[in-house]
């Protein structure tokens, strides 16, 4: 089975701030790689797809990249409604999986 | 406007089953590979299984193997998640997601196994 590791575990920033959150797969993942936003209550929210492909509605200031094991989130211009939580998931092999998540909090 | 909406949760106890249900309008269900994933309380993000379009292809997380069987009408637009065996680390909440990179998610229904 494939294993996601994400990092950090969270984050503190400020609004306005740009971030990256790295995800690591055990094994290579070609760019079969999303990533969710979700915040306290909710559902996740699809934010990227195929790793560096925006899921339509989603602000570009969101951006991701990487291929093969290593992959990055970046928000730029941190706005209060950025702070969540970020988890990344693997859809190249059963069973899919996900990162532990990190959690991005207001400094 | 396409949605997703899981319903059938509950409090059950360890040992009996329970079936979810996951209502797709706005698209249809028969051109997409449809997930059951699930959140325990203050943990992260768990696959549990995938069915393909045509139902011809199941998958499972190891934790539910055996117990948990997905399924699909695309009559009724509407994929189920039967779950026998219930354990209390079933509690959760079980989201239905769309696609192989889950770009839809519905809200989500309870699980609670306790006894």
């Amino acid at each position: 089975d494939i294993q996601m590791t994400q990092s950090p575990s969270s984050l503190s920033a400020s609004v306005g701030d740009r971030v990256t959150i790295t995800c690591r797969a055990s094994q290579g993942i070609s760019n079969y790689l999303a990533w969710f936003q979700q915040k306290p209550g909710k559902a996740p929210k699809s934010l990227i797809y195929a790793a560096s492909s925006l899921q339509s509605g989603v602000p570009s200031k969101f951006s991701g990249s990487g291929s093969g094991t290593d992959f990055t989130l970046t928000i730029s211009s941190l706005q209060p409604e950025d702070f969540a939580t970020y988890y990344c998931q693997q859809y190249n092999t059963y069973p899919y999986s996900f990162g532990q998540g990190t959690k991005l909090e207001i400094k | 406007q396409v949605q997703l909406v899981e319903s059938g949760g509950g409090v059950v106890q360890p040992g009996r089953s329970l079936r979810l249900s996951c209502a797709a309008s706005g698209f249809t269900i028969s051109y997409n590979t449809m997930h059951w994933v699930r959140q325990g309380p203050g943990k992260g993000l768990e696959w549990v299984a995938v069915i393909s379009h045509d139902g011809g292809d199941k998958y499972y997380a190891d934790s539910v193997k055996g117990r948990f069987t997905i399924s699909r009408d695309n009559s009724e637009n509407t994929v189920f998640l039967q779950m026998n065996s219930l354990r209390p680390e079933d509690t959760a909440i079980y989201y239905c997601a769309r696609s192989a990179y889950m770009d839809v998610w519905g809200k989500g229904t309870t699980v609670t196994v306790s006894s």
